[in-house]
Formats: C-alpha cells, structure tokens, sequence
C-alpha cells in the first residue's frame, strides 16, 4: 500500500510569489491535515481536512489556504511568499481523522524563499 | 497551554536501552504518540498509546505514561546505529468546535548512537 506522497519534494520561491503544494493521501484515507515545521517553531499545525472541508485550522495568516477533492487528494496555497515561509510543509492523512486514527506521514514539501 | 517539552539531545552506545522522555501541559489528549525522523525525510510512526493504559510494549519499543506527572517516556531496548534520529512525541486532541483532531508536537529530541 502507498503512503502519503508530496509533490515537490523541494521548491524554491522568492518573496512575493505563490506556491501550490500538493499531497496524496494513502488510498482510503479521508483526512488529510498539513504541518510547518521550521528550526524556530517546531511542528504546528495548519489545517485539516475531511471530505472537502476544512474542519480546523491553526493559528497562520490568511496567506495560508487548502483544498480537498473528491479523491482525498489536497493542496495547500501560500500567496504573498514571505522569508519567514521558508520551511518543512508536511501533510498527514488518516482513514477519517477519528482520534483512535493515526496519522500518516510523507517527506514533505521543503520550501526555501529567496 | 499546549506546551510539550522533551530534552534536545541524547546520546547512548550501541546496545545499550535509550530512554526519551516527554512532558506535557495539557492533558486532554486521549491518544500520545512517538515519531520517529531521519534527515531528510518526514515523520515515522513508532507507536502510540491511549491516554487510559500505563505502559505498551512493542517490540523494542515500551512507552511508559504516567498521567498524574504529565510525563510520557520511550525506552528503545538494544540501541543501533540506524535508530540515530530526531524523536517526537505528539498529543492526538479532539478539537470540538470542528470535529476532527490535531497533533501537538514536542520539540523533539536528538538521539545520537554510538559505535
């Protein structure tokens, strides 16, 4: 069975521009949720989401937005690059985001800003 | 708060018993994990335990959780050279207001083994 994939594995941007991130999850699992972890901040949250919907979302700036589709498969978008953005962009999935689920990781996405 | 603490680094030798140890703040968590990353690459699921049980065994692996102290450890038996990694623990809360969870990490500890 696959596991979570992320396209790219890295990407550099400068400030200013956009990025797309995107994240297949493992095949059946509805949730998927997104993590930034930087040397600073450690591990934090993003946002989550479950048959389209973002269910919850972490303490970022609107520059920060996600989709889901239908296959499960999401994207996460930051406008507005900053250098600050620079980071690990991970995404997790689990079959339904249930607390006894666990969740799943890829390699992430790894975002240098210029 | 959601404060989760765990020691920077540790250090043991080959074959030798590795204990991690985590604290928390905020005990609401009804699921603590352990993850496991190596440079480069995302986060390995090494286990889990539910809030309720004191100790699960897995293999090399035992977690240990005493809820009265806030304080999750992971000892890995017969340490080797490739379990050199970052090790995380992480809350598993139910977030009420949108259904769904999240994952508190720790700020993760350096374990370092040598020959």
């Amino acid at each position: 069975k696959a596991g979570v994939t992320q396209t790219p594995r890295y990407l550099i941007k400068t400030r200013g521009q956009q990025v797309t991130l995107s994240c297949s999850p493992i095949s059946g699992h509805r949730s998927v949720s997104w993590y930034q972890q930087t040397p600073g901040q450690g591990l934090q949250f993003l946002f989550e989401y479950f048959s389209e919907t973002q269910r919850n979302k972490g303490n970022f700036p609107g520059r920060f937005s996600g989709r889901q589709f239908s296959n499960s498969r999401s994207e996460m978008n930051v406008s507005t690059l900053e250098l600050g953005d620079s980071a690990l962009y991970l995404c997790a999935s689990s079959l339904f985001g249930s607390e006894s689920q666990p969740q799943h990781f890829g390699d992430g996405t790894r975002l240098s800003i210029l | 708060g959601e404060d989760v603490e765990q020691s920077l680094f540790l250090s043991v030798r080959e074959g030798d018993s590795s204990v991690i140890n985590c604290t928390y703040t905020d005990s609401s968590s009804t699921y603590l994990y352990w993850y496991k990353q190596e440079p480069g690459a995302g986060l390995q699921l090494l286990t889990y335990i539910f809030s309720n049980m004191d100790m699960k065994q897995d293999q090399r692996l035992t977690v240990l959780l005493n809820k009265k102290d806030k304080h999750l450890s992971l000892r890995i038996a017969d340490t080797q050279t490739g379990d050199s990694a970052i090790y995380f623990c992480a809350g598993l809360k139910s977030i009420l207001t949108g259904g769904g969870n999240k994952l508190t990490f720790g700020t993760g500890t350096q374990l370092k083994v040598e020959l």
